[in-house]
């Protein structure tokens, strides 16, 4: 079975730091790994993710993430936080032969002016 | 590519009373998924179709809940007799191909609130 955790279910950056948001993942075979956006009131959207290509692996607005198999990690990053970067985050794991997402409980993005 | 479309937005009912909700998923994907998401939580897998092949359930599907996508376009979720703990976020999302390694795309989604 597969699942992951997001470490932090709230996140606070001033406007222009570095935002970090903590996923780690199980999984007893090699997982396909996404990190999504969900604006209030909204469906989620695609930012990136990874398919056992790339290792790091780059995404919409600006966001970034890299697989580490070692640590079973798939920190998302962005080197810059915007405003309209505040948002809720779910980090979602799949595997080959999988059919459905299995998804993290969310990390709330506040960005402060 | 107009996205995924779900009707209606939001769903106000009274305890007991049956609910349908519609998902028109992206036009060339044969995969299509429902989700719940309840407050602070992410997306909960409750089925997926193949097609018109409803090939998965989770144990968080009840006798209660029916989902049916019967051309293999367009889904139905109903609810029968519901409850408060129905009270919820159901998302729907649709992928192109047969492994897992697709990115399912999103509906905005029906809130459903039960009085």
């Amino acid at each position: 079975a597969q699942s992951v955790t997001q470490l932090g279910s709230h996140v606070s950056v001033s406007e222009g730091a570095l935002v970090l948001l903590r996923c780690n993942y199980s999984s007893s075979v090699p997982p396909y790994l996404f990190w999504y956006v969900q604006y209030p009131n909204q469906g989620l959207q695609l930012l990136l993710k990874y398919t056992s290509a790339a290792t790091l692996v780059k995404g919409i607005n600006g966001f970034e993430a890299e697989f580490k198999k070692s640590e079973t990690s798939f920190h998302l990053t962005k080197p810059s936080a915007h405003m309209s970067d505040a948002a809720e985050y779910f980090c979602a794991v799949s595997v080959s032969t999988g059919n459905q997402f299995y998804f993290g409980t969310g990390t709330s993005l506040t960005v402060i002016p | 590519d107009t996205g995924v479309s779900q009707d209606p937005r939001h769903k106000i009912t009274k305890r007991g009373q049956n609910v349908t909700f519609r998902c028109d998923p992206i036009s060339e994907h044969n995969r299509l998924y429902w989700y719940r998401q309840t407050l602070g939580q992410g997306p909960e897998f409750l089925t997926y179709f193949q097609n018109e092949a409803q090939l998965e359930k989770s144990r968080l599907l009840s006798d209660r809940f029916s989902a049916e996508r019967p051309k293999g376009s367009f889904s139905t979720l109903e609810i029968q007799r519901t409850e408060q703990g129905d009270s919820a976020m159901y998302l729907c999302a649709s992928s192109l191909g047969d492994t897992g390694n697709q990115p399912q795309h999103f509906g905005d989604g029906t809130r459903l609130s039960i009085l």
